[in-house]
């Protein structure tokens, strides 16, 4: 049972352009999303997290949209660049006491 | 402040082996967590540690084993590898088991053969 529903799988953007990547969770108890980056031959790193009490969040170029009704976050990337082609996973936890769910993540292009 | 550490970066092990692979935390950060990726089925948690003590335990088999240590520092090992257990092991560490924020190492990349 899948429990974070990450789409799409690849994205190709145009520099400059801005991806959107959407998650779909099940569990109401989450209370703490989180947005990981990861390059080839790197650990995940942690890009922008978001609790339920509010609905965006903004970090540099990089927004989380947080719609509690419908149980979906998406994270959204301003002036796209190549260097940030790489595979983005979305996750979740409760509680704090309880490990990240991830969702299958998304092999991001942004070509010149 | 350096990074979570994790060693050896890359091992290649034959089928029926043992191995052990090594974390150390941030400085100061106190719970460990281990998860695992493949191509397949992405990033599962394995298991978690704060105070030397196993907290939460994922769906696998007994033969991935872990520990912490009084400084902090985890290993776990996994007995009887097969060809299947071939992945990234990554070590994810947080200040203590309410923070959410988990900071991954680089991990160690695992081939079994």
């Amino acid at each position: 049972q899948q429990q974070v529903k990450q789409s799409p799988q690849s994205l190709i953007v145009q520099k400059g352009g801005i991806p959107i990547i959407n998650c779909a969770y099940e569990n109401t108890a989450f209370d703490y999303f989180p947005w990981y980056q990861q390059f080839p031959g790197k650990g995940p790193a942690l890009l922008i997290a978001i609790r339920p009490d509010v609905s965006e969040k903004k970090e540099g170029r990089f927004t989380i949209s947080f719609n509690k009704s419908a149980k979906q976050f998406s994270l959204h990337i301003m002036d796209s660049q190549p260097g940030d082609s790489a595979t983005y996973f979305c996750a979740a936890s409760r509680g704090g006491n309880t490990p990240l769910v991830f969702g299958k993540g998304t092999r991001l292009s942004v070509i010149a | 402040k350096a990074g979570v550490t994790q060693t050896p970066r890359y091992l290649i092990k034959t089928r029926g082996q043992q191995v052990t692979l090594s974390c150390s935390p941030i400085s100061g950060h106190r719970s460990v967590s281990w998860y695992q990726q493949t191509p397949g089925q992405g990033l599962q948690f394995l298991f978690e540690y704060f105070s030397e003590t196993q907290r939460n335990k994922g769906n696998f088999p007994g033969r991935f084993s872990g520990r912490q240590f009084s400084n902090s520092r985890s290993e776990m090992n996994v007995s009887t590898l097969e060809l299947g257990d071939s992945a990234l092991y990554l070590c994810a560490s947080s200040l203590g088991p309410r923070t959410h924020e988990q900071y991954f190492g680089p991990g160690t990349r695992l081939t079994v053969t």
